[in-house]
């Protein structure tokens, strides 16, 4: 069990460039999570991957915001047109699909990509 | 939708002292509670889970207790160490099918050696 891997861990832009992360799941867990989170602040949910499947999306998650989990395993987020709003930690975690009402919902966070827009 | 209040925003204590962090829901239908630990600049580590129909949850030094009625958690750290400064999240799932977990803004604790 290698944890939930993230990459790059830090990135600086300009405003206007496109960035993207990658989010390497534990291996086996079918949910993928993508969180926001600023200074001072607790994680803010974005996306939530069930296999390949996107399920969930937060208001949040603009139209320049994307996210992908093509063969139900690693996970991209892109931001196009990266504003200075943007700057924050973004957080991916998983968690195993196994019977919630015996095993509860125990999930699993990456280190974080930071995103510092200038 | 669901709002998650977490007082002290935060809390430094002389090492060896029992303490609790508190933790308040606006909505009570939830399906279980989290706390989460995140040292600065990292991700976070989950610390205690505790189902919409348990009371309480205990992990070594660290007890999460549920009042899901009057929408509170605590989380009791006994005998607290310096190695225990870091921020601490409580976290809740609604019980309605969606996954997105609602965080509150965390207390930020200093244990002074």
């Amino acid at each position: 069990d290698t944890g939930v891997s993230q990459d790059p861990r830090h990135k600086i832009t300009k405003r206007g460039q496109n960035v993207t992360f990658r989010c390497d799941p534990i291996s086996e867990h079918n949910r993928l999570y993508w969180y926001r989170q600023t200074l001072g602040q607790g994680p803010e949910f974005l996306t939530y991957f069930q296999n390949e499947a996107q399920l969930e999306k937060s208001r949040l998650l603009s139209d320049r915001f994307s996210a992908e989990r093509p063969k139900g395993s690693f996970s991209t987020l892109e931001i196009q047109r990266t504003e200075q709003g943007d700057s924050a930690m973004y957080l991916c975690a998983s968690s195993p699909q196994i019977l919630d009402r015996e095993y509860g919902n125990t999930i699993y966070f990456g280190e974080g990509s930071w995103l510092t827009v200038v | 939708k669901q709002e998650v209040t977490q007082i002290p925003a935060a809390l430094s204590v002389p090492e060896g002292e029992n303490l609790v962090l508190n933790c308040s829901f606006t909505d009570s239908a939830i399906y279980n509670l989290q706390w989460f630990r995140q040292d600065p600049g990292k991700g976070l580590t989950s610390l205690l889970l505790i189902q919409s129909s348990q009371r309480e949850q205990t992990s070594g030094r660290l007890n999460a207790s549920l009042d899901k009625s009057s929408g509170r958690s605590t989380l009791y750290i006994a005998a607290s160490q310096p190695g225990d400064s870091a921020t601490y999240l409580c976290a809740s799932l609604m019980d309605t099918g969606r996954r997105a977990l609602t965080f509150g803004s965390g207390t930020r604790l200093q244990v002074q050696p």
